[in-house]
């Protein structure tokens, strides 16, 4: 099956500065994937997804780049605030398997002010 | 429009009881995920529903189980409960089943088993 794996566990950074989190995926044929921003307390929010068919995507601050190749995808932040501060998943989905998302490990960001 | 509903907040239950868990997806999406959350295992996929039928499980043991009903709202059932079962239970909706539909969670159901 799918496998996912995120890095860094951690990562702390200065307000103001950018912040790159990295994922790999097993499965070629994997087709979409989500980032996810969990407050605690809360559920994970969906904050940016690409499509295999895409190879960036920009949101304001955020962007996600996809290599296909590689097999890697990483969520990138600028101008980091201290509200960015929280924990980041990164996942994976394959055709024929419906919804079903593999997660990575997680990143705890924290943004100092 | 109102996000991704799950009750109850928090659950406290002992080894061998039962429990049941509700989760009322976002109005128009009929696909439900559920996931459960451990420091240790991460986030990891239980099951999908979509109109009333599951369509994809993930590798747990069939004291796990589901339902969805005809207006989507789902339920998960676990029995004969862990102190392995305390989590963080999580349920997703998104419009439909294919694979690359955008999912929204909830915020959980804490269940710690004493």
């Amino acid at each position: 099956g799918e496998n996912v794996e995120q890095h860094p566990s951690t990562l702390s950074v200065q307000e103001g500065d950018s912040a790159v989190i990295k994922c790999t995926y097993s499965d070629s044929a994997s087709n979409y994937f989500p980032w996810y921003k969990q407050e605690l307390g809360k559920g994970p929010q969906l904050i940016i997804d690409i499509r295999s068919n895409v190879g960036e995507k920009k949101d304001q601050r955020i962007a996600v780049t996809l290599n296909k190749t590689a097999k890697h995808f990483s969520l990138h932040i600028t101008e980091t605030q201290p509200e960015d501060s929280a924990v980041y998943f990164c996942a994976a989905s394959i055709p024929n398997a419906g919804n079903m998302l593999t997660f990575g490990g997680g990143t705890r960001l924290m943004v100092k002010p | 429009k109102a996000g991704v509903t799950q009750t109850p907040r928090y659950l406290i239950k002992t080894r061998g009881q039962q429990v049941t868990l509700s989760c009322s997806p976002i109005s128009g999406h009929r696909s439900v995920s559920w996931y459960q959350q451990t420091p240790g295992q991460g986030l990891q996929f239980l099951f999908e529903y979509f109109s009333e039928t599951q369509r994809n499980k993930g590798n747990f043991p069939g004291r796990f189980s589901g339902r969805q009903f005809s207006n989507s709202r789902s339920e998960m059932n676990v029995s004969t409960l862990e102190l392995g079962d305390s989590a963080l239970y999580l349920c997703a909706s998104s419009l439909g089943t294919s694979s690359n539909q955008p999912q929204h969670f909830g915020d959980g159901t804490r269940l710690s088993i004493l």
